[in-house]
């Protein structure tokens, strides 16, 4: 599976929207690009996924850009409780390996 | 969403004994299930793939021997820590893929189990 960069951390106020980057240059065609998210000592959570196209669901937009080497997860207005490690992850197969994600911090 | 459900949420055992960690999908059926372990302020690392009716599948490096997985049912996997020594304390993380295929990407994590090992 491809590898994945995202930056350690990043800091957001509350109400403003999260814009997380994750880059992915050797993904290949088949590998989808998946956004998890792992509050303090929880199990992660699943937030989106996509292939090619961007995607929108009721937690977050995932934009990959045309080559698809990279993404970006929008939280649109985040709020205390997405205070979080961020995991992006590309895969082709049920296997999710996690990298070390981003960790944001929202603050008031 | 799909419900993952995990038990004991924390174990604290001598060293020696084994452990028993259950890991269930309460409102789907889950033809796969995964492991998962994260030492603290670390990432979780993939143990072993469990699929039901059949053998799990380990990472390089987790020993089987140790670490037994039985997936009997489509709904429960468990995970057996044998003669658990103190570097085996950690966070202990299921997930489970469900059969929809709508949802054929989407794999459903348990709140984990955190033992410790005295």
């Amino acid at each position: 599976d491809a590898k994945t960069t995202q930056p350690p951390s990043m800091d957001c106020a509350e109400g403003r929207a999260a814009n997380l980057p994750c880059n992915h240059s050797t993904i290949s065609g088949n590998e989808y690009v998946y956004w998890y998210r792992q509050i303090h000592s929880q199990g992660p959570q699943y937030i989106i996924h996509g292939l090619k196209n961007n995607e929108t669901n009721e937690m977050a937009s995932l934009i990959i850009t045309e080559d698809r080497k990279s993404s970006t997860l929008i939280l649109p207005h985040a709020t205390l409780r997405d205070t979080a490690v961020y995991y992006c992850i590309v895969s082709f197969t049920d296997k999710l390996i996690f990298g070390t994600g981003t960790r944001l911090q929202v603050f008031p | 969403g799909a419900v993952v459900s995990q038990h004991p949420s924390w174990v604290i055992c001598k060293s020696g004994t084994s452990v028993k960690i259950e890991c269930r999908s309460l409102d789907f059926q889950a033809t796969t299930m995964f492991w998962y372990r994260q030492f603290p302020k670390q990432s979780l690392m993939l143990m072993a793939t469990s699929n039901e009716g059949s053998k799990a599948t380990y990472e390089q490096g987790v020993e089987k021997d140790k670490f037994l997985i039985n997936h009997a049912s489509l709904t429960l996997s468990t995970l057996t820590v044998t003669s658990a020594h103190p570097e085996d304390s950690s966070f202990y993380i299921c997930s489970a893929r469900g059969l929809t295929t709508d949802r054929g990407h989407e794999q459903f994590f348990g709140p984990g189990t955190r033992l410790t090992v005295l």
